[in-house]
């Protein structure tokens, strides 16, 4: 199975402040990667496919980036809304791994 | 509107079975495939098995493979997940999501776009 690690596990940042998270994969999976967020209590919601590409309705502050192993989520100007859970996903291998989460704390 | 709603969690002795249900409304549901994905208490999102829409593959995590059966009944709108041998690691919120097919740079992504609320399932004696 492609193992994915995401970096780091947790982080605090302030309003208005910009976030990077990574994700790296076990083997190449091109740019089979999503990222979700999800907040405590409720189901997750899709971000980003392909890498790079986001999913409608989601806000231009939210981008990724990558391919191969290494891929990136970057939120700028943090709103209050985006304090969550957020995991990365590939969807090379049939069977789809997730992340272990990275946990956005207000500072 | 879209949604898929998740049915028949509950509490189960270890060794016990249990079967989820998912009403899917508001898209055509016999065109996607469909997923189950579970959250442990406190931890992080595990994929569990995905169906396609014709339900001719069918793939499962090594975590839950020949003790869970996924399912589809297209004329009703629903998917299933039959657990059997339910272990005390089987105690999770689960949750069934939709499979899009996404068109990026002229190929084919895939990406959970619509979930269920979840449905618990406790594994306890």
């Amino acid at each position: 199975d492609i193992q994915m690690t995401q970096s780091p596990s947790s982080l605090s940042a302030s309003v208005g402040g910009r976030v990077t998270i990574t994700c790296r994969a076990s083997q190449s999976i091109s740019i089979y990667l999503n990222w979700y967020q999800q907040k405590p209590g409720k189901a997750p919601k899709l971000l980003i496919y392909a890498a790079s590409s986001l999913q409608s309705g989601v806000p231009s502050r939210f981008s990724g980036s990558g391919s191969g192993t290494d891929f990136t989520l970057t939120i700028s100007s943090l709103q209050p809304e985006d304090f969550a859970t957020y995991y990365c996903q590939q969807t090379f291998s049939t069977l789809y791994t997730f992340g272990q989460g990275t946990k956005l704390e207000i500072k | 509107e879209v949604q898929l709603v998740e049915s028949g969690g509950g509490l189960v002795q270890p060794g016990g079975s249990l079967r989820l249900s998912c009403a899917a409304s508001g898209f055509t549901f016999s065109s996607y495939s469909m997923n189950w994905v579970r959250q442990a208490p406190g931890k992080g999102l595990e994929w569990v098995s995905y169906i396609s829409s014709s339900s001719t593959t069918i793939f499962y995590a090594d975590s839950v493979k020949g003790r869970f059966t996924i399912s589809r009944d297209n004329a009703k709108n629903s998917l299933y997940l039959q657990m059997n041998s339910l272990r005390d690691e089987d105690t999770a919120v689960y949750y069934c999501a939709r499979d899009s097919r996404i068109v990026a740079a002229g190929r084919y992504y895939y990406g959970m776009d619509v979930w269920g609320q979840g449905t618990t399932v406790t594994v306890s004696s």
